[in-house]
């Protein structure tokens, strides 16, 4: 069975720092991987996306994430916080039937100036 | 662009009583999806459909039906609201396929008395 997990429920950085968030999925075959992210009282964004090819993909706000087929991982990270990316982060992870998504429990992340 | 909208934003129920939430979207997405996000849960998902006059099961359906009479509508149900159901609820939408990024509304915060 598909499932996400999130190892992080939080995480608190300085404005400036580098932020790394972890997301390791269980899955037989090739992942379809997302990153999503969710502001206070808001839906959710995507952030970046992965299929196929180049395991690095960028994505929007100055995030990436990088695909790790042997450690079952797909981390989000950012060179340089900034106090308006506090927010809560999700990982998900596309089922086989294409109709379903399955969401970690995601990470909260709190910037400090 | 409108996007998905939900209504309404919030709720206030008794034990037992019924409510519907509405989803309307103008992309003219195929796949809808309603989910339910608790603390330290994430994201799961409640009740699916892949077109017009389809729905399914998604993980969590106990408590809840759905109906998707129209395309762009996409409308969940509480017949006889408990305790258990307070949540906050999200609706997204996509194109077909598991490659297709979810478009998520701003959520409905419904809370039973």
């Amino acid at each position: 069975a598909q499932s996400v997990t999130q190892p992080d429920i939080h995480i608190t950085v300085s404005e400036g720092a580098s932020l790394e968030l972890r997301c390791n999925y269980s899955y037989g075959a090739t992942p379809y991987l997302f990153w999503y992210v969710q502001s206070p009282g808001q839906g959710l964004q995507l952030l970046l996306k992965y299929f196929s090819g180049d395991t690095l993909v960028q994505g929007i706000k100055g995030f990436e994430a990088e695909f790790k087929r042997s450690q079952s991982s797909f981390n989000l990270r950012k060179p340089s916080v900034h106090w308006s990316d506090a927010a809560e982060y999700f990982c998900a992870v596309g089922a086989d039937t294409g109709n379903q998504f399955y969401f970690g429990t995601g990470t909260s992340l709190t910037v400090i100036p | 662009n409108a996007g998905v909208t939900q209504t309404p934003k919030f709720r206030v129920l008794k034990t037992g009583q019924s409510m519907t939430l509405l989803c309307a979207q103008d992309m003219n997405h195929e796949y809808m999806y309603w989910y339910r996000q608790d603390p330290g849960m994430g994201l799961r998902l409640i009740h699916y459909s892949v077109g017009e006059g389809t729905t399914a099961k998604g993980e969590v359906p106990d408590g809840y039906n759905v109906s998707r009479l129209k395309k762009q509508n996409f409308l969940l149900g509480l017949e006889s609201a408990a305790p258990s159901q307070t949540s906050v609820y999200f609706c997204a939408s996509s194109y077909r396929g598991r490659k297709n990024i979810q478009y998520f509304g701003a959520g409905t915060r419904l809370s039973v008395l």
